[in-house]
């Protein structure tokens, strides 16, 4: 069964740089959420997309944004990177009550 | 906002024995629910196990049990039977489970446990 695809898996960005990650969601899951961890940290809820419109918000800093596309792709690009945002960002899909999470991204900002 | 607790920052367990890993939430609201999820060191999120807040049995799968208690608002996680392999990263999350599209998750510190053979 096709799962939750995340990409790039790792990724090394240096401060000040910009960096996109990739979600792609499980087919006809119309809802996308975005996550973060931090090391030794508990997941922290970002920003969800209902049907490619914005639905919720976290606490997703400024200099982060995000969106999901007419194929219900979502990207969460992020701007000038801080050594804090370093983390594993975690996508995940849903169509009704059920999560699937995806592998994640691991960003280390050096 | 809803707050999920897990005081147990890590629990040790003999291979074959059974282990209790705590949870308890902060809300009365009848329209949650909620998740324990597994993460190896790996880093992905496996989910194990789901508790509506409605239902009037304690949700079970396989090795995996829920001690729910409502009046104490907890949902401990029960592992009978410990693997080496469930050596991980055990979370605690609760989500609204009505009121529109906004079903984000809310997790637990986590409780790290070791299985010793």
């Amino acid at each position: 069964a096709a799962g939750v695809i995340q990409s790039p898996r790792h990724l090394i960005k240096e401060k000040r740089e910009t960096a996109t990650l990739k979600c792609y969601p499980i087919p006809r899951h119309d809802t996308v959420y975005w996550y973060q961890q931090g090391p030794g940290q508990d997941p922290q809820f970002l920003i969800s997309f209902y049907e490619k419109m914005q639905s919720d918000k976290g606490s997703i800093p400024d200099r982060f944004s995000a969106q999901q596309f007419s194929d219900y792709h979502s990207e969460l690009n992020m701007s000038s990177l801080e050594l804090g945002d370093s983390a594993l960002y975690f996508c995940a899909s849903s169509l009704t009550l059920g999560y699937t999470f995806g592998s994640g991204t691991r960003l280390t900002v050096v | 906002a809803q707050k999920i607790t897990q005081t147990q920052p890590g629990m040790f367990v003999q291979e074959k024995e059974a282990v209790t890993l705590d949870c308890t939430y902060d809300t009365s609201d009848p329209s949650y629910g909620l998740f324990w999820y597994k993460q190896p060191s790996s880093g992905e999120m496996i989910f194990l196990i789901y508790q509506g807040f409605y239902d009037q049995q304690n949700a079970t799968e396989g090795r995996y049990s829920l001690n729910f208690q409502k009046a104490r608002k907890s949902a401990n996680l029960v592992i009978s039977a410990s693997q080496l392999g469930d050596s991980a990263m055990y979370f605690c999350a609760m989500r609204r489970n009505s009121g529109g599209s906004n079903y984000k998750l809310t997790f637990g510190k986590g409780t790290l446990l070791t299985v010793n053979p």
